[in-house]
């Protein structure tokens, strides 16, 4: 079954919002996270991934953060755009050190951004 | 440009037909995945290979069958057995080896029963 639950299935913000998506996992032996975001019609693109030695990384105006301690990872949109009007999904592979390469989603938050 | 093609964009299945999805990468990518998406739905894993001629079932993988002959193809085939298979499908691929990298996606096939 899932682990990765995401607190809110839709979120809508002001465009020049910033937007947080946040999401829970349950397995504590989880290593590695990864943001999608998937617009409409089409497949899930990379936005950012984050190992468990880490507790935040920053792109260009997104940044996550992973609190392995409540099992929490949040994916920040800074000055919320419509072109980020999608479903956000976050992965973990749930198996420290494996190199099986199974990612687990959750089951996505869409995002919503009003002009 | 490097990257993973599914074919085709949209398909229609009669009742009781087999239809094969085509998922190709020029990533030299080793492990590939389907999913399969649903209206509102997180992502479930239908099969997944590691290396060729070797694949493995994910969680949903009845009425489904796949085949690895090469490392750049690894086509779906949704068989009569599967009663509702009107769906969003979704292919991957990811580099293997020391840690686990994040997936690459196609831009899906849209299966539609008729």
């Amino acid at each position: 079954g899932e682990s990765v639950g995401l607190h809110l299935p839709t979120l809508s913000v002001q465009e020049g919002d910033n937007s947080i998506i946040n999401c829970a996992y349950s397995n504590s032996a989880s290593d590695y996270f990864i943001w999608y975001k998937q617009e409409s019609g089409k497949g899930p693109q990379f936005i950012i991934d984050i190992r468990s030695n880490m507790d935040k990384r920053q792109g260009q105006r997104v940044t996550v953060l992973l609190n392995k301690t409540v099992k929490h990872l949040s994916l920040q949109i800074a000055a919320t755009q419509p072109g980020d009007s999608a479903v956000y999904f976050c992965a973990e592979n749930k198996e420290r050190g494996s190199t099986l390469g199974r990612l687990y989603f959750g089951r996505g938050t869409q995002l919503t951004v009003w002009p | 440009d490097g990257g993973i093609t599914q074919s085709p964009k949209y398909l229609f299945r009669k009742e009781g037909q087999n239809v094969t999805l085509s998922c190709e990468q020029n990533l030299n990518h080793d492990a590939m995945y389907w999913y399969r998406q649903d209206p509102g739905q997180g992502l479930r894993l239908i099969y997944y290979s590691q290396i060729v001629n070797d694949f493995q079932k994910g969680d949903i993988a009845e009425g489904y069958s796949v085949s690895r002959e090469k490392k750049e193809s690894f086509p779906l085939t949704v068989t009569s057995a599967q009663k509702n298979p009107t769906a969003f499908y979704l292919c991957a691929s990811s580099l293997m080896g020391q840690g686990i990298y994040g997936y690459t996606f196609g831009s899906g096939t849209r299966l539609t029963v008729v």
